[in-house]
């Protein structure tokens, strides 16, 4: 079926950790994005990407590594978990037009312990 | 910088009243886009509206309206005759035509409607 999905569901890692968060789509969306969702703060930005090997900082992009060798694929990796870390994560992607929306994948719930 | 505010962090209403949710933003982008997504108590993220900045046409589809007014930044998204259903968290968002803005979403920290039969 057509659409984001993002694996795992649910992760729990322990501190110092490296941990990968999969992200795959089957729209051939030129942009994707990787957020996180955390109370009181909404949606921040982590990482996103304009096309394939094309990669970019958002808002809270420390301690996040991306990559994105093909365009179907965008996975988020913690190199070192922390525990401010630990949130739920939303993968996204649009088409190329100024005023697509972003579709979502259902998230990642990662807790750092 | 682009910036979101939805000054409402919670609302709680009874089933079949009316509810308005405030959305303000800032923008130095000329031409730029606003959403508003639900987030039901499921947690998936789901795309409700976009509208252009250069259109000002406020929106009804079904129990939903929608309020662009350009003079104040702001982009209010009403309830009409809430239900139990509704009961989610909205957010709203921007996003930039061009530069840096260009396509990323910035979001509200979003607002809790609870609707109670």
């Amino acid at each position: 079926d057509a659409g984001i999905t993002q694996s795992p569901r649910y992760k729990i890692t322990e501190t110092g950790r490296q941990v990968t968060l999969m992200c795959h789509q089957t729209w051939s969306h030129s942009y994707m994005f990787w957020y996180r969702q955390d109370l009181g703060h909404g949606l921040r930005l982590i990482y996103y990407s304009a096309a394939a090997d094309i990669t970019d900082k958002g808002e809270v992009p420390d301690g996040y590594v991306v990559s994105r060798s093909k365009t179907e694929n965008f996975p988020l990796t913690l190199e070192s978990a922390t525990r401010s870390q630990t949130s739920v994560y939303f993968c996204a992607s649009r088409g190329t037009g100024g005023n697509s929306p972003l579709h979502f994948g259902n998230g990642t719930r990662l807790t750092v312990t | 910088a682009q910036k979101v505010t939805q000054a409402q962090t919670e609302i709680s209403v009874v089933e079949k009243e009316d509810v308005t949710l405030d959305c303000v933003y800032e923008t130095r982008d000329t031409t730029y886009y606003l959403f508003w997504y639900k987030q039901p108590p499921s947690g998936e993220l789901v795309f409700l509206i976009r509208r252009n900045s250069f259109d000002e046409q406020n929106e009804i589809s079904g129990r939903y309206s929608w309020n662009f007014q350009k003079s104040t930044s702001s982009f209010n998204f009403t309830i009409t005759a809430s239900q139990v259903v509704d009961s989610a968290v909205y957010f709203c968002a921007l996003s930039g035509a061009g530069g840096t803005s260009y396509g990323k979403l910035t979001f509200g920290q979003g607002t809790i409607l609870t609707v109670h039969p």
